[in-house]
């Protein structure tokens, strides 16, 4: 039974040319996060929602927006990806605050030509 | 500012044997430190967490971590590895009233016969 969802799991996309990570989940889960992971790297962390409060990291590039319509599904839109943001891109979910569990999904590999 | 270190980026180990994985943190007050490990194809799984108390944490899938202040670790450990524990280990840690996890760049290990 699936819990975090991403969508797709790889991506292609050209340098410059707008593009959108999905991802949901079935946890019910107030918090949701975006962490970029790119190779041989540690998971950095973008942004979060709690609910409907975004969060916004101090050193996340601009060109990285984020929206939750709803408490199932958060995108991750990148405006203007550079070659730069290759990367995989992991979504997680907890239930509260920094002490719950974080689930993750299998993330979205982003591949930019 | 928290971070943490994993000082082996690739570690072999023979089935059955025993394992440890290290990890340093650096944070100022008492931290909140996890282990996540992380399948091929598979999202990030929680194996276990510290907050306070007994500074001996079990865990699951028969893994455990010793939190110790004086040496600012927290160091995974394994009696006896099976092949199915091969996979990318993270350290991470959080803190109060902070929603950021900070993640290691990952120990990746592999299990041989």
């Amino acid at each position: 039974d699936a819990m975090v969802i991403q969508n797709p799991r790889y991506q292609v996309t050209q340098f410059g040319k707008p593009v959108t990570l999905s991802c949901s989940q079935t946890l019910n889960h107030n918090v949701m996060y975006w962490y970029q992971q790119k190779s041989s790297q540690a998971p950095k962390l973008l942004f979060h929602y709690y609910d409907k409060d975004f969060n916004n990291e101090a050193d996340t590039p601009d060109n990285f927006q984020s929206r939750r319509p709803n408490t199932s599904f958060c995108f991750l839109d990148i405006r203007s990806p550079g070659l730069g943001d290759a990367a995989m891109y992991l979504c997680a979910t907890s239930s509260s605050g920094i002490k719950e569990t974080q689930y993750f999904g299998p993330g979205t590999r982003l591949l930019v030509l | 500012a928290q971070s943490v270190t994993q000082p082996d980026i690739h570690i072999t180990v023979s089935e059955g044997a025993s394992l440890e994985l290290r990890c340093n943190y650096s944070y100022g007050a008492t931290p909140y430190l996890f282990w996540y490990v992380q399948s091929p194809g598979q999202g990030l799984q929680l194996l276990l967490k510290y907050f306070s108390g007994d500074t001996l944490v079990q865990g699951i899938k028969g893994f455990e971590a010793e939190f110790k202040r004086s040496q600012s670790s927290f160091n995974l450990r394994k009696p006896s590895v099976h092949w199915s524990d091969a996979a990318e280990y993270f350290c991470a840690v959080g803190a109060y009233g902070n929603e950021k996890l900070t993640f290691g760049t990952g120990t990746r290990l592999t299990i041989i016969p």
